[in-house]
């Protein structure tokens, strides 16, 4: 298996423009989960899905940010409008549903908003 | 919020010693794990220990965890070049959902 895979691995746009991040997760994980990660707030948990369906979206720092998971293997994470506080690593990680078991990162989506 | 609080913020130390790092967290937990992040890289999971284990190996790894002080720590034993990175401790309070911690970052000098 090729692991999660994000795309772009980077992406530099400018304020107020539309940003979207994507995520293939590991085939057979039905739980996916989008975190951000900057140096000043650490690894925050921005959204999770089981089975497609979003769990917790308590992270989503505000209504610019939304997740959608079409299918159970493509997940997208849009930023409309972008700002230069959104500049961040923006990670996708996928497990089984049920607790217990390890999360399998992607290599991340590294944001510059200027 | 961040439910784990790793300490120390930062660890230097010669190839070849132990390096040991604590993590503390708040509230009841089904399990704690612990991740590695190389720069520039995501997150890769190194081991996982139920809140009925008190102790787990894996290779050069030991973790424990005591639930009573509501803290895990992590040991790596002879330390090599290739282990410097940063190190996070995760808690698993729904069953689902991971709150990470602030992370240790471990520099291994050779």
């Amino acid at each position: 298996d090729a692991g999660v895979i994000q795309s772009p691995r980077h992406e530099v746009t400018e304020m107020g423009q539309e940003v979207t991040l994507r995520c293939k997760p590991i085939s057979g994980h039905n739980s996916l989960f989008w975190y951000r990660q900057t140096m000043m707030r650490g690894l925050e948990l921005l959204i999770y899905f089981n089975n497609n369906v979003p769990i917790d979206d308590s992270g989503m720092p505000e209504d610019r940010f939304s997740a959608k998971m079409p299918n159970a293997s493509f997940s997208t994470l849009k930023i409309q409008p972008s700002e230069p506080r959104d500049s961040a690593v923006y990670f996708c990680a996928s497990t089984l549903s049920g607790g217990g078991y390890e999360q399998f990162f992607g290599p991340g989506t590294r944001l510059t908003v200027l | 919020s961040q439910q784990g609080e790793e300490d120390p913020q930062a660890l230097s130390i010669q190839e070849g010693e132990n390096a040991t790092m604590n993590c503390s967290y708040k509230t009841s937990i089904n399990n704690l794990q612990w991740y590695r992040q190389n720069s520039g890289r995501g997150l890769v999971h190194l081991i996982l220990i139920r809140s009925n284990e008190r102790e787990k190996h894996s290779g050069r790894l030991r973790v424990t965890l005591d639930t009573s002080k509501k803290s895990s720590s992590l040991l790596i034993t002879a330390s090599r070049a290739a282990d410097t990175a940063s190190y996070f401790c995760a808690t698993d309070e729904d069953g689902n959902k991971l709150v990470f911690g602030a992370g240790t970052i471990l520099r291994v000098k050779s």
